[in-house]
Parts: structure tokens; sequence; C-alpha cells
């Protein structure tokens, strides 16, 4: 099934810096949600983008959404340390009853 | 209001021993249920999903197995276990309703076949 494939690279900032990370996906979704994942723990849904929207908000979260690209973003400004974790995006390609194709995630580390 | 449970948290079982991992989840009725595996450094593999009692689904040919005795409890399971089955395994069920429609995780078991 398609999967959601976020850009690889660790992100390492400092804490007030704004952390950006990127997925791409390669055939048409109906939405697309990021989750956050602290080490050794289950994910937290952040955000829920659909096809015919193309940004989101919520608190220090933006996600944008390019269909004509299969891609999206993830802002998250004024990081924090607790902003340290793992970031996937899922995304919902009508498989039906709800599944979704996670990526491989991204790793970010805000540094006190 | 709505959780999900999982248990147990760590788990190390030797090749060929039987697994059962289970999820409950409260404050719903017929939620889809999923097992998802993780491993290390990597993204998330759907095994096994269910719409409602007694239907599975699965995604990938394997040595699990998945049951769904009640509506809201979800097994993983195996008969005998092989070193692959290592990893990080984890329940969710899909909250369909605005403005909060996603997966909702359990906090997972990492299970370490040696």
């Amino acid at each position: 099934s398609q999967q959601g494939e976020e850009d690889p690279q660790a992100l390492s900032i400092q804490e007030g810096e704004n952390a950006t990370m990127n997925c791409s996906y390669k055939t048409s979704i109906n939405n697309l949600q990021w989750y956050r994942q602290n080490s050794g723990r289950g994910l937290v849904h952040l955000i829920l983008i659909r096809s015919n929207e193309r940004e989101k908000h919520s608190g220090r979260l933006r996600v944008t959404l390019d269909t004509s690209k299969k891609s999206s973003s993830l802002l998250i400004t004024a990081s924090r340390a607790a902003d340290t974790a793992s970031y996937f995006c899922a995304t919902d390609g009508g498989y039906g009853n709800n599944r979704l194709a996670f990526g491989k995630g991204n790793q970010v580390v805000v540094i006190p | 209001s709505q959780t999900i449970h999982q248990w147990p948290a760590t788990l190390v079982q030797p090749v060929g021993s039987p697994l059962s991992l289970e999820c409950t989840v409260e404050g719903t009725s017929n939620p889809n249920l999923y097992w998802y595996r993780q491993a290390a450094g990597r993204g998330l593999q759907l095994l096994f999903y269910s719409v409602g009692i007694g239907q599975i689904s699965s995604e990938v040919p394997q040595n699990l197995s998945a049951s769904r005795p009640q509506d809201r409890q979800f097994i993983l399971s195996s008969k005998k276990l092989l070193l692959s089955d290592s990893g990080f395994y984890l329940c969710a069920w899909y909250r369909d309703r605005a403005p909060d429609r996603g997966y909702t995780f359990g906090s997972g078991t990492r299970l370490t076949v040696v």
C-alpha cells in the first residue's frame, strides 16, 4: 500500500527555533495526518489535513499540503525541549476502514 | 472519556514460545481496531485490523494472528515466536469524529524474542 515518506534527515535545533519536516506520498489521498512519538511510547495524533485544505494550524503547529506535489510539511514554531520526539506522517489513501500508511518518521531533537 | 489499554509494556520471550498481547478500549462502541508493528528506527507496519467482533483482516502474511472476542478487545497472538517477531507492537483505534479524527494509540509493547 502507499507509504508516506518523511524527509529522512534527523533534525537538531536550539530551543526557540522553528522546526520543519516534510513528507511526500505517491498516490491520491483523502487526508494526511501527523503524529508524534516520544521515545518508547505510543504515537499521539497531532493534526489532520484534508485533501481539499492547503494549510492548517493547531497551537504552535502549522501543516501545509500540496496535492499537486504530493507533499506536506509540518512546522513547529518556537520549539521547546518537550518537542523532542519522532514525527510521522500518515496518509489515508482511501484504502478503506480508516487504514493509514505511515512514513518512517523524522527525529527532532530540541536542545535546551 | 475514551481510553485504550495495552499490555504488557515489555516482554522477553524465547524462540518457539507462544505470544498473547491484549488491547482493550473504553468509552466507545464498535471501534475499528488495529495492530501495528514498528521495527527499530522504522515506520509502522499494519499487521491486522478489525471492524467488528470476529472480523479480522490481515495485511501481511506472517507468523502472527489476531482475534477480537469482544467488541472492545483485540488480541495479537502467535503459537511459536520467531526472532524476526521482535519489535514494538502498537494497538490503535480510529476515532472517526471531528475535530479529532484520527488514531489513538496504546502505549505499546516492546517484544524481544531471544
